[in-house]
């Protein structure tokens, strides 16, 4: 599916629940992304990682947080701070100075 | 940091007709500008992109011109059909930093 596989497909959250979203590459990329994508408004950055162990926050950090520990590996976790989860999901991987390639997105929904 | 705009939001166009979708940027120092398509439901996928060391490129009925004295870029579909209606996005970034910068989307409908 690409090489870059996002689960769940769907996922949904209680109040008060921290959730956990994944994102997995096979396709040997340092940097990985992850976008949350509200209807009219784009794609906003989250947090993203050019390298394992580290990562930086993007322009909507907060009531997230990541993980680096593997190259292939970047989880997202929607904690229980973030008051509008409700999103569509999009992990993404690159290598420098290439587009990204996506995937399949996870959409969370508060119930 | 670099802010990305992008119009129409929605564009409706006939059958056969083009379509162009403009972006403008804010940061003299972008160099990398990737055009993605997302149909419904579906993962962005990148359809065409262009370096500030080029003016324009294309690959069959699309193409993407850059102006960067003016800073801003544009996608040309020409003979549209039915299945390139989608959502659009345009992007910046600085290759080096590798982090992108994506424009609000603009909707395209091609009525048959």
């Amino acid at each position: 599916d690409g090489g870059i596989t996002q689960s769940p497909k769907y996922l949904f959250r209680k109040e008060g629940q921290n959730v956990t979203l994944s994102c997995e590459q096979n396709l040997n990329h340092d940097a990985m992304y992850w976008y949350r994508q509200d209807p009219g408004q784009g794609l906003r950055l989250i947090y993203y990682s050019q390298i394992v162990n580290d990562f930086q926050k993007g322009d909507i950090a907060e009531g997230y947080s990541v993980s680096r520990e593997k190259k292939e590996s970047f989880p997202l976790t929607v904690t229980s701070a973030q008051k509008n989860p409700t999103a569509f999901y999009l992990c993404a991987s690159s290598i420098q100075g290439w587009g990204y390639t996506f995937g399949s997105g996870t959409r969370l929904t508060v119930v | 940091g670099e802010n990305v705009e992008q119009h129409p939001s929605t564009l409706s166009v006939q059958e056969g007709d083009s379509a162009v979708i403009k972006c403008t940027y804010s940061d003299s120092a972008s160099n990398y500008f990737p055009w993605y398509k997302q149909e419904l439901g579906k993962r962005p996928q990148l359809i065409i992109d262009i370096r500030s060391n080029v003016g324009e490129k294309k690959d069959q009925r699309i193409a993407v011109t850059l102006n960067k004295t003016a800073k801003h870029f544009s996608l040309h579909i020409t003979e549209t059909q039915p299945e390139d209606s989608a959502v659009y996005f345009c992007a910046a970034s600085r290759d080096n930093f590798n982090k992108f910068y994506f424009g609000s989307g603009t909707k395209l409908n091609v009525k048959p």
